[in-house]
This record gives C-alpha cells, structure tokens and sequence, in this order.
C-alpha cells in the first residue's frame, strides 16, 4: 500500500525556515517524479514543486522561486521542501503527491499524503 | 502559464440529482485534465484523469467529459457521500501545473 507521510510544519515568523519530510512507503520511491501541493486556509490547490526521480530536474511555481527548495534522498525513501524567508501568504496545509503511475505523464496525483500546516505568523 | 477556471464555485443539489460541474482552460490542453474530490479536512482524491478516464475505484456515476478548452464533470445520480469540492487540474503544460478555483457541491 503506498503511504506518504509529512511532517515538520508548525508555526514561524515571517522570514524564518522550515523544512517539511515527507516518508513514502509501499512502491519503489525512485521510481516516481514526487510533488508538494499547498492549500492556504479555506482556499483552494496549489502545485508549488516537483522533483525528477534521480533529482536532476526540479521545477516550481513563480511564488517560491528562490525561497524554496525541493529535495530528495531515494536511499531514504523520502522527499523534502526547504522553505527560507517565508511570509504569512505561504500560510498553507502542505501535501507531498505522486502521480498515478501511467497516462499522466507525472502529474495526476493519485496518492496523497495527510498533509501537514504551516502558518507564518507573528 | 495556463488558467483554469471552474463554475459554478458553488452549487446545492438534492440526493439523486444530476451534476455537472464545468472546467475551461485559457488554451487548448488536448484532454490533458484530472478531477479531484476532496472533503473537509481531507486530502484529494483523484476520480478522473485524461479528461474521461475513470480512476480505480471511483463509482461510474462519475463520468468526464469535453475537448480542446472546455470539460465537464457529471455526477450522474448524486449520493450522500459526493457532498465535496471537486477540482479541475491541467497537466498539458507544466510547469506550472494548475487547478481550477473549485466547485463546493452542497446539500439542497
């Protein structure tokens, strides 16, 4: 069964970092293009990144271009989001996703994760 | 970068009615179109992907539809358990991959 687990959100102040896990379980991680997708309180989805499977490609929205980084250690079956200089619109429940597995090209994200929030506030 | 829009953002429906639920991309993205329901406090749950394809073990009430900038979502005979929002995504051009702002189907 595929699991993808987060963790590492809490509450920062404007500026500060935080860094987000997620563990994934059930199929071969390096196998997969993996994403985070946010949603701000009462607000709709947000693709923010992507990585490649061996991580020589990584891709993100305009937003947090030079704020986040996306990684990944496919020794340890996990994926993480680095997020420096954050702002109270980067207030948001973050999900680690994966695609399906076939038709979509990477991006039709049949496995989610529980998500977890971060809230930048003062 | 391409837009996604949804309508209606919300609507009410009664048990058994027939919803439909439309999403239209700033250009053509060629059936390249996943919908996700997603509950409160939930995360998404993939029910189509590739405009029409049914995802596994999605009920085959859910049905997709449309072409070149504009698709629909159908819920053929609305159940309880569909009171949700529903979200429309591209992924013809990536990145950025993006969603509809999403519909809330409410009881009547």
């Amino acid at each position: 069964e595929v699991q993808l687990v987060e963790s590492g959100g809490g509450l920062v102040q404007p500026g500060g970092s935080l860094r987000l896990s997620c563990a994934a379980s059930g199929f071969t991680f390096s196998s997969y293009w993996m994403s985070w997708v946010r949603q701000a309180p009462g607000k709709g989805l947000e693709w923010v990144a992507n990585i490649k499977q061996d991580g020589s490609e990584k891709y993100y929205v305009d937003s947090v271009k030079g704020r986040f980084t996306i990684s990944r250690d496919n020794a340890k079956n996990s994926l993480y989001l680095q997020m420096n200089s954050l702002r109270a619109e980067d207030t948001a429940v973050y999900y680690c996703a994966r695609d399906r597995g076939t038709y979509c090209g990477g991006d039709c994200y049949g496995y989610w994760g529980q998500g977890t929030l971060v809230t930048v506030s003062s | 970068d391409i837009q996604m829009t949804q309508s209606p953002s919300s609507l009410s429906a009664s048990v058994g009615d027939r919803v439909t639920i439309t999403c239209r991309a700033s250009q053509g993205i060629s059936n390249s179109l996943a919908w996700y329901q997603q509950k409160p406090g939930k995360a998404p749950k993939l029910l189509l992907y590739a405009a029409s394809r049914l995802e596994s073990g999605v009920p085959s009430r859910f049905s997709g539809s449309g072409s070149g900038t504009d698709y629909t979502l159908t819920i053929s005979s609305l159940q309880p358990e569909d009171f949700a929002t529903y979200y429309c995504q591209q992924y013809y051009s990536t990145p950025p991959l993006t969603f509809g702002g999403g519909t809330k189907v409410e009881i009547k």
